[in-house]
């Protein structure tokens, strides 16, 4: 399939191994923030999401952290599997009257086996 | 239960060509958004949706312009192609009461020669 992301910063990691993926946005208007998911050829899938009244939640394997502070994102993925191996892409919202999605530049997850 | 479906998959168009392309929402969702993403990048926010009207734009100049039918589906449509307009053009799919919880497409893929 087609690559989605050819010069995207990369972070390889070894099967079983856990993952770290950071984001930093950029409005410090926005209340809601999700991290997705995207494979070669697709579109991206929904992950998990957070509100800015929290700082953490957790789903299966993974967990949004979110520092507002600094205004950074990280994604965490516990015990990553070869299907983990994708573009992640963080995306930041502001509540309101119509709520789009800005994007963050994205990072390559490669898991070594 | 469907997801959101994009047609066609892949397209050529030359310079100055017309073209359009077409979403179904996902089953249940009234609200559509639209994202361009070019290769290594995150997606951009082109416009929005809901009752047939557009209720939020991106930085797109008026050669992308869309439409919502009675059955929330929508078109993009681009005029006057650039082959800058080279990208992925993906359709997102949400609830208007709920519309930062986007669902994506696979997209079209758009190539301009």
């Amino acid at each position: 399939g087609e690559s989605v992301g050819l010069h995207l910063p990369t972070l390889s990691v070894q099967e079983g191994d856990n993952s770290i993926i950071n984001c930093a946005y950029s409005n410090s208007a926005s209340d809601y923030f999700i991290w997705y998911k995207q494979e070669s050829g697709k579109g991206p899938q929904f992950i998990i999401d957070i509100r800015s009244n929290m700082d953490k939640r957790q789903g299966q394997r993974v967990t949004v952290l979110l520092n507002k502070t600094v205004k950074h994102l990280s994604l965490q993925i516990a015990a990553t599997q070869p299907g983990d191996s994708a573009v992640y892409f963080c995306a930041e919202c502001v509540s309101g009257t119509a709520s789009k999605l800005t994007f963050g530049t994205g990072t390559r997850l490669q898991v070594t086996l | 239960d469907a997801g959101v479906t994009q047609s066609p998959t892949h397209l050529i168009k030359t310079r100055g060509q017309q073209v359009t392309l077409r979403c179904s929402p996902k089953s249940g969702h009234d609200t559509v958004s639209w994202y361009q993403q070019a290769l290594g990048q995150g997606p951009q926010f082109i416009f929005q949706y809901y009752e047939e009207e557009e209720r939020q734009r991106g930085n797109f100049p008026d050669r992308f312009s869309g439409h919502q039918f009675p059955n929330y589906s929508s078109e993009l449509n681009v005029n006057a192609l650039l082959l800058g307009d080279s990208a992925l053009y993906l359709c997102a799919s949400s609830l208007w009461l709920a519309k930062n919880i986007q669902y994506f497409g696979a997209g079209t893929r758009l190539s301009v020669l």
